[in-house]
């Protein structure tokens, strides 16, 4: 079974720094998805990057980057410029292709001092 | 474009009450799922559906039965809730097979067993 690990309960850093989250996960599988989600105190869960493990370019969008490391079985995401909007909860997930199950990690709770 | 529509956004229960939590979504999605969400827990799957008349069990099903009633709704029902069944529901739904693959997310429904 496949399994999604985030081991850092929760960060703090000073707005406008960058911020590295860590995401490990566990799998026999080689075709995959993996995914960040941001939940802000809203409650919304809104999709903030996702990468398709067959490929080797790492996924960005804007201030939002990863680092996809496949043999290592790593995901970390990398938030530059970090903003006060940037306050939530982000959790790590992975899909394998094909399969209907999205398994999600326990979340990362980051804070964003002015 | 309504996404993912989940209905009550909260609901208060006594012991031994049953209800069921409604979700509906119009991307024509033919995955959905039901996570619930605690405290350090991260999202945990409890029921998901690959098509419509399929469901399957996800980490922690028992206390809860589902229907996918047809392509666009699935319910998830508490028989006789428990204390412990209080947290925030989450229901979401993805095109499986899509190259942009992601969960959609309702804006949950939060729960309290006394």
């Amino acid at each position: 079974a496949q399994t999604v690990t985030q081991s850092q309960p929760e960060m703090s850093v000073q707005e406008a720094e960058t911020v590295t989250l860590s995401c490990t996960y566990d799998t026999s599988e080689n075709n995959y998805y993996l995914f960040w989600y941001k939940q802000p105190p809203s409650r919304q869960m809104i999709l903030v990057i996702r990468q398709e493990a067959y490929k080797q370019q790492n996924a960005t969008e804007n201030r939002f980057s990863v680092n996809f490391q496949k043999a290592a079985k790593s995901f970390s995401l990398k938030i530059s410029d970090s903003q006060l909007g940037d306050t939530a909860m982000y959790f790590c997930a992975f899909m394998k292709q094909g399969d209907d199950k999205i398994i999600f990690g326990k979340g990362t709770r980051l804070h964003i001092l002015p | 474009n309504a996404g993912v529509t989940q209905t009550p956004k909260f609901q208060v229960l006594k012991t031994g009450q049953s209800m069921t939590l409604q979700c509906a979504q119009d991307m024509n999605h033919n995955s959905m799922y039901w996570y619930r969400q605690d405290p350090g827990m991260g999202l945990r799957l409890i029921y998901y559906s690959a098509s419509e008349g399929t469901t399957d069990k996800g980490e922690v099903p028992n206390g809860y039965n589902v229907s996918r009633l047809n392509k666009r709704e699935f319910s998830l029902r508490l028989e006789s809730a428990a204390p412990s069944q209080t947290s925030v529901y989450f229901c979401a739904s993805s095109r499986q097979g899509a190259l942009n693959t992601e969960a959609f997310f309702g804006q949950g429904t939060r729960l309290t067993v006394v």
